[in-house]
């Protein structure tokens, strides 16, 4: 069965900071993967996906992800925070039995 | 403007008092599917439907219903709500099963709690 980790649940940094959010998935064949962005009282909105291709894949806000087969890994990055990105942060995975997600990472950005 | 729209945005009721969350897309979606959002258990899956009068169960389909009548309407009954299914609830639509196709849009939650 397929799976996805977020092994953080809490990350806090600082406004204007480097932020990388982990992800680690396990799927058998060749998995299509999603990071979603919960902002407090919203629902959930597309960051990123990654199909196939190019294993660096850009998304809205400024976010962009790295997909590592070898380390069944997806991580999420963003080279400079801001403090509208305070939220709850989603790794989905794609596979034989629908969408599945991480239990996500909270992030909280510090001024 | 596209979007998921559920109601209501919150709800108390008290146990066994039967009650609809109502789920309506307007981007001619096919697919249209329900969760739940618990603190440290992230988004579980409870049913989703594939097209009109196609409806499967989920995850955690236990203690819910759902019907599929019209492609943009998804409503999710509790037919006898017990306190463990207090949760925000989250409907949610795309063109294709899953995401593979188009991504999924989500409506604002229903927050629900069950004394």
């Amino acid at each position: 069965a397929q799976s996805v980790t977020q092994p953080d649940i809490h990350i806090t940094v600082s406004e204007g900071a480097s932020l990388e959010l982990r992800c680690n998935y396990s799927y058998g064949a060749t998995p299509y993967l999603f990071w979603y962005v919960q902002s407090p009282g919203q629902g959930l909105q597309l960051l990123l996906k990654y199909f196939s291709g190019d294993t660096l894949v850009q998304g809205i806000k400024g976010f962009e992800a790295e997909f590592k087969r070898s380390q069944s890994s997806f991580n999420l990055r963003k080279p400079s925070v801001h403090w509208s990105d305070a939220a709850e942060y989603f790794c989905a995975v794609d596979g034989a039995d629908g969408l599945t997600f991480g239990k996500g990472t909270h992030l909280i950005i510090q001024p | 403007e596209a979007q998921v729209t559920q109601n209501p945005r919150y709800l108390i009721t008290v146990t066994g008092k039967k009650l609809t969350v109502t789920c309506s897309q307007n981007m001619n979606h096919e697919y249209m599917s329900w969760y739940r959002q618990d603190p440290g258990l992230g988004l579980r899956q409870i049913y989703y439907s594939m097209n009109v009068e196609v409806t499967d169960k989920g995850d955690v389909p236990e203690g819910y219903k759902v019907s599929r009548k019209e492609k943009r309407n998804f409503p999710l009954i509790l037919e006898s709500p017990s306190p463990n299914q207090t949760s925000l609830y989250f409907c949610a639509s795309s063109f294709l099963q899953g995401a593979l196709f188009s991504p999924l849009h989500f409506g604002n939650g229903t927050r629900l709690t069950v004394t």
